[in-house]
This record gives C-alpha cells, structure tokens and sequence, in this order.
C-alpha cells in the first residue's frame, strides 16, 4: 500500500524557516518524481514544487521560487521542503503529492497519490 | 500564466447528473487531471489524461476535454458525492503544474 506520511509542520514567524519531510512506503521511491501542493484555509489546491526521480528536474511556483528549495533523498525514502523566508501567505497546509508516471522528465502526469498533509501557520 | 478557471459551485439533486467545467486557452491540446476532495481530507484522484479513470473508483464518474473546456460528469449523483473538484495541468510554456480554483458539489 502506497503511503506519504508529511511531517515539520508547525507555528512559526514571519521571516522564519521550516523543514517538512515527507516519509514515503509502499512503492520505489526512487522511480517517481514527486511534488509538494499546498491549500491555504479555505482555498483551492496550489502547486508549490516538483522534483524528478533523479533530482535532475527541479521546479517552483513563482510564489515560492528563491524560498523554498525541494530536496529528496532516495536511499531514505524521503522528500524534503525548506522554506526560508515564511509570510503570512505560505499558511497553509502543505501536501506531498506522488507522480502517476514512473520515471524522470517534466510533471505531465496526474497525482496519483497524496499524503494527509501537515499545517503551516505564519504568524508573530 | 496558463489559467484554469472552475465555477465556484454546482448544484445538483440525487441521481441526476453534475458537469463541473474547467475553462483554458486550448485547453483540449493539454491532458487533464480531475481530483475529489472531501472536508478535512487529502485530494483523491477521480480522472487522469482527460477520461481515464483509476481503479476503485466508480463509471459514473467521467471526462472529456476539447476546445476551450474540460468536463468532468458525474452521474447518477449521489449524497457521498458532494465534495470539492479540482482541474489540473501542466504548462509546458511556464513549467509550472497548474490547478483550477476548485468547485464545490452540493447535493440538494
């Protein structure tokens, strides 16, 4: 049973940093690329980064690009998200989200897997 | 920025059938993904490339995408039905992974 389990959430300032983990069973992590989405409180779905099963492709929403910065470690079955310079706006919670397809290249695919998600709150 | 635009909300009464719109620039030459997400819940993936629809979940729930609008259809409505939808795609031209605004599915 394919399982992400997102972790490091919390309350943090303005200006902060945090590190969320996403622990991932189930399937080879090392063949699927992964993303993370986020959901502010009583908003949609917003894309935050994407990275390929080799960490050669690497992408960010323009909200978040110079931040954030998407990591994994495959040999820990982990994927990484560390945000510097936390506002207000990047409340929300934060999801890891699986690739549908196997392999490297661009995010064309569906998510086919989500995690329950781990809440960020920005505040002084 | 490539845009999906999704009505806010849609009504439907139990065992009729529900469309959800997702509106783009030629959307019909992008692949669509469809997600269900219920209160306090992660998003669940009910439609793939268009009209594909993963195991377990059930036929009535369907896609098509072409010209300017996809459409996720969901018939014979039932109760456990209402949720949020979302659309999403990927834009080749801003490399970003792009959501609708999402449309909430009230069940009269």
């Amino acid at each position: 049973e394919v399982q992400l389990v997102e972790s490091g959430g919390g309350l943090v300032q303005p200006g902060g940093s945090l590190r969320l983990s996403c622990a991932a069973s189930g399937f080879t992590f090392s063949t699927y690329s992964l993303n993370w989405v986020r959901q502010a409180p009583g908003k949609g779905l917003e894309w935050v980064s994407y990275i390929s099963s080799s960490s050669g492709t690497i992408y960010y929403a323009d909200s978040v690009k110079g931040r954030f910065t998407i990591s994994r470690d495959n040999a820990m079955n982990s994927l990484y998200l560390q945000m510097n310079g936390l506002r207000a706006e990047d409340t929300a919670v934060y999801y890891c989200a699986r690739e549908g397809r196997i392999g490297d290249g661009d995010p064309t695919s569906q998510k086919d897997f989500w995690g329950q998600g781990t809440l960020v709150t920005v505040s002084s | 920025s490539y845009v999906l635009t999704q009505p806010p909300s849609v009504s439907v009464a139990p065992g009729k059938t529900a469309r959800i719109t997702c509106g783009g620039n030629n959307i019909g030459s992008k692949s669509v993904h469809w997600y269900q997400q219920k209160p306090g819940q992660a998003p669940v993936l009910v439609i793939y490339y268009d009209s594909d629809r993963p195991s377990g979940i059930p036929e009535r729930f369907s896609g098509s995408n072409s010209g300017n609008t996809a459409t996720l259809t969901i018939s014979r409505v039932e109760a456990g039905d209402e949720a949020d939808y979302h659309c999403q795609v990927w834009d080749s031209s801003s490399d970003h992974v792009v959501f609708g605004g999402g449309t909430k599915l009230t069940v009269l």
